[in-house]
This record gives C-alpha cells, sequence and structure tokens, in this order.
C-alpha cells in the first residue's frame, strides 16, 4: 500500500521568502502526485497534480512542484510568499488502478511572517 | 459553475444516534468520493462511487456506509455513532471513471458527536 509522509508539521517563513515543503511518498510504481491546499474551515483546494512526463510541473498561485524518482519525492516550491499563502498544504498520492482514491500526508502548516 | 456542495454544514448529535450527510459534485461529475479528516488521524478516505457502484472503500467499520443516485449525488451514513466519529468529512468530485484524476473538494460537514 501506498503511504506519504510530510516531514514537516509547521512552518514559518516571512513573506516575500522562498518556501520549499517536502513530501516523500512510498509507492512500488510511478503514482499520481498531488498537492492541495486547505485554508481554516474550508475544503481542499488542488495546487498541482503529476501525472507522468515533465518531472517540474506547474500550478496555480505561483507553486511548482518536481517530482524525483530517485528521492521518492514531490516538494512543492514557491520562489515569493505572500501572506495570504499561511493555510495548511497537504501531499497526496493516488495509486495506479485505484480509481480515485487517494492517500494524503500528515499536512504542513505554512506560517507567513510580515 | 457550482462546486461541490455539502449539507448540513455543521451536525451535533449524540452516542448511538445514526446521521446522513449529503454531497451533491460539480455539475457532469461523475465520480463522488468521501474522507474523513480528524486532528490525530488527518485525512482518511472512506469510500468511492462512480456510476452508482463503490468502487474503493477505505478501512472503516460497517457502520460507515454510502449510496450514489443517478444524478451523481451521494449520501454517506454513520449508523451507532461514537464519540471517535466526531471529524470534518469532505466529499469529493471528479470528471469521470478513470483513475488519478484531480478531485474538487467541497467545505465538508463538520459532525460532533457529545
Amino acid at each position: 500500500a501506498q503511504s506519504v509522509t510530510q516531514p514537516d508539521i509547521h512552518i514559518t517563513v516571512s513573506e516575500g521568502a522562498s518556501l520549499e515543503l517536502r513530501c516523500n511518498y512510498s509507492y512500488g510504481a510511478t503514482p499520481y502526485l498531488f498537492w492541495y491546499v486547505q485554508s481554516p474551515g474550508q475544503g481542499l483546494q488542488l495546487l498541482l497534480k503529476y501525472f507522468s512526463g515533465d518531472t517540474l510541473v506547474q500550478g496555480i498561485k505561483g507553486f511548482e512542484a518536481e517530482f524525483k524518482r530517485s528521492q521518492s519525492s514531490f516538494n512543492l516550491r514557491k520562489p515569493s510568499v505572500h501572506w495570504s499563502d499561511a493555510a495548511e498544504y497537504f501531499c497526496a498520492v493516488g495509486a495506479r488502478n485505484a480509481g480515485n482514491m487517494l492517500t494524503f500526508g500528515g499536512g504542513t502548516r505554512l506560517m507567513v511572517k510580515p | 459553475k457550482a462546486g461541490v456542495t455539502q449539507t448540513p454544514r455543521y451536525l451535533i448529535k449524540t452516542r448511538g444516534q445514526q446521521v446522513t450527510l449529503s454531497c451533491s459534485p460539480i455539475s457532469g461529475h461523475r465520480s463522488v468520493s468521501w474522507y474523513q479528516q480528524t486532528p490525530g488521524q488527518g485525512l482518511q478516505f472512506l469510500f468511492e462511487y462512480f456510476s452508482e457502484t463503490q468502487r474503493n472503500k477505505g478501512n472503516f467499520p460497517g457502520r460507515f456506509s454510502g449510496r450514489q443516485f443517478s444524478n451523481s449525488r451521494s449520501e454517506m451514513n454513520v449508523s451507532t455513532l461514537e464519540l471517535g466519529d466526531s471529524a470534518l468529512y469532505l466529499c469529493a468530485s471528479s470528471l469521470g471513471g478513470g483513475e488519478g484524476q484531480p478531485q474538487h473538494f467541497g467545505d465538508g460537514t463538520r459532525l460532533s458527536i457529545l
């Protein structure tokens, strides 16, 4: 079965600084990979997804993520963080031949200092 | 285009009762998945329905059940409620019957068990 680890529970960055959120997965083949963001009291919003092909994927709100097969990682990056980016971020894995079922990491809560 | 709609937004029940939560997917979406979100266990997959058939099921007891109607709307039911069922229940829809499709989440139903 697949699993996802987000090693950082909390991260604080200054507004305007760069951001990298880590995600490691365990799966026997190339998975489907997603990053979602959740603001308080709301559902999850899809930031970006990786299915195959180019390992650097661009998403909404200026986010990007890079799939590294050798490291089983799919880290999320943003060059310059805005105060409105403060939220909880979830990495998720979908397995092949498993419909749309997702396995989520534990999440990383991002705080942005002014 | 309207997003995923979940009703009710908040619900308070007592132990032993049962509850039904409703989810209306994005128009045209035929796959509906349900997730439970708690502080301790994070986001966990409950089940996925496509074309009125359960396609995948997570590791939850039989007290948790669901169904999907011909218009793709879905309901989940929890019987004999326990304190540990207190959670945010999220519904997500995706377009079709493929795998690994991006899912669009509703804002959830927050269920509190007294």
